[in-house]
Parts: structure tokens; sequence; C-alpha cells
């Protein structure tokens, strides 16, 4: 089955710089691509996702990019803000699994230091 | 718009006793829906899925049940609480047609047990 591989698992960056999360999965297969940002005690929400026919996909400071010959996928988060300090979680769903189960990898506690 | 409410935002119950979650969803027919739970400071772990009312799918042995009495209701239940199932529990549904679409979580129930 589908498994997603997350690093790093801590990541700790200065107010204004640039935060990159990267994700690998091993199921060639799988053709949707979400990231979900989980603040301290509340429910992960969905930032950003790309499917498998987008290369790059953009939203403000936000971006995902998928390279599906190499099996790995990176959020990139520019002009990091405090508010970004949260876990983010990226995934991967391969199109057969029954219930479209969603797999997940072990997250990133992104630290920003104003 | 699809909204998804989870109760109670939180429980403490002591070993040994019962439990019953109940997660529901509005806006939308047919959804796939997801219990998981979530260890402090840790990642998301799938314990059931459902595809329809009474298609219940267990994806982690454990002394807990779910059970999809209506369409858009899915209810995690245990006969006798361990102290190991403390955790944030978190039911998320996604469209039950399109394998593309991201899953939604609820606010999630943080559980304690004594």
């Amino acid at each position: 089955g589908e498994n997603v591989e997350q690093h790093p698992s801590t990541l700790s960056v200065q107010e204004g710089d640039s935060a990159v999360i990267k994700c690998t999965y091993s199921d060639s297969a799988s053709n949707y691509f979400p990231w979900y940002k989980q603040e301290l005690g509340k429910r992960p929400q969905l930032i950003i996702d790309i499917r498998s026919n987008v290369g790059e996909k953009k939203d403000q400071r936000i971006a995902v990019t998928l390279n599906k010959t190499a099996k790995h996928f990176s959020l990139h988060i520019t002009e990091t803000q405090p508010e970004d300090s949260a876990v983010y979680f990226c995934a991967a769903r391969p199109p057969y699994t029954g219930g479209f189960k969603t797999i997940f990898g072990a997250g990133t506690r992104l630290f920003v230091k104003a | 718009s699809q909204t998804i409410h989870q109760w109670p935002a939180t429980l403490v119950q002591p070993v040994g006793s019962p439990l019953s979650l109940e997660c529901t969803v509005e806006g939308t027919s047919n959804p796939n829906l997801y219990w998981y739970r979530q260890a402090a400071g840790r990642g998301l772990q799938l314990l059931f899925y459902s595809v329809g009312i009474g298609q219940i799918s267990s994806e982690v042995p454990q002394n807990l049940s779910a059970s999809r009495p209506q369409d858009r209701q899915f209810i995690l239940s245990s006969k006798k609480l361990l102290l190991s199932d403390s955790g944030f529990y978190l039911c998320a549904w996604s469209s039950g047609q399109k394998g593309d679409q991201p899953q939604h979580f609820g606010d999630g129930t943080r559980l304690s047990i004594l």
C-alpha cells in the first residue's frame, strides 16, 4: 500500500524567511496530494492541494510542487509569519483505495520566530 | 455549504467506562466518513471509515467500534475504555463520488481516561 514520508519533523525559521517541507510517496498511482495545517488543539485544515496532472500550484504565500517521476512533493511557504507556526501534514491518495482513504505523513512542526 | 459537527468537545472518563462519540455532516449526501485518533504530538491514525449506511471498515484492531446508522451520522463507541484510548479523536468526511477531493475534519473530541 501507499506510504508517505515527511521531512523534516521539526523546522524553525526566522520571520520573513521561507520554509520548505518535503514528502515522498511510494505508490506511483497516487493522484491527489493535499496539505493540512493543524494549530495546537485544533482540527487539521486543508491549506492547498495538487492533482497529479499539475506540477505546481500557488496560493498567495503558499506553493506546492509535485515531481511524479521522483514521487515527491513539497510545500513552500514564503515570507513566513508567526501565525504560520503549526504542524503541517502532507498526504497522498491512491485512486483505488476503498473509501478514498488518504495516507498522511507524520507531520512537520514549524516554528516561526518573531 | 457542507459542515461537520462533532461532540462532545472534551470528555473525561474512568477506565472501564463506555464511550460514545458522535459526528454528523450537513449539506452533502452519501459522504465517506472517517474516524481518526491523534495521540499528543503525533500524527493521524485512521481507525474506521465508512462508504455507506451500515458499512464499516476497521483499520486498526482495538476495543473501539464504529457505526453508521444514518447517511450522515457516524458514531465511535467502546464498551470498556482503556488508558491507551486517551487522545484527540477526529471525525472527517469526503465526497463519496470524487476521489480527488479533500477530507474535511470536525473540531475533534479530546478524550482523557483516568
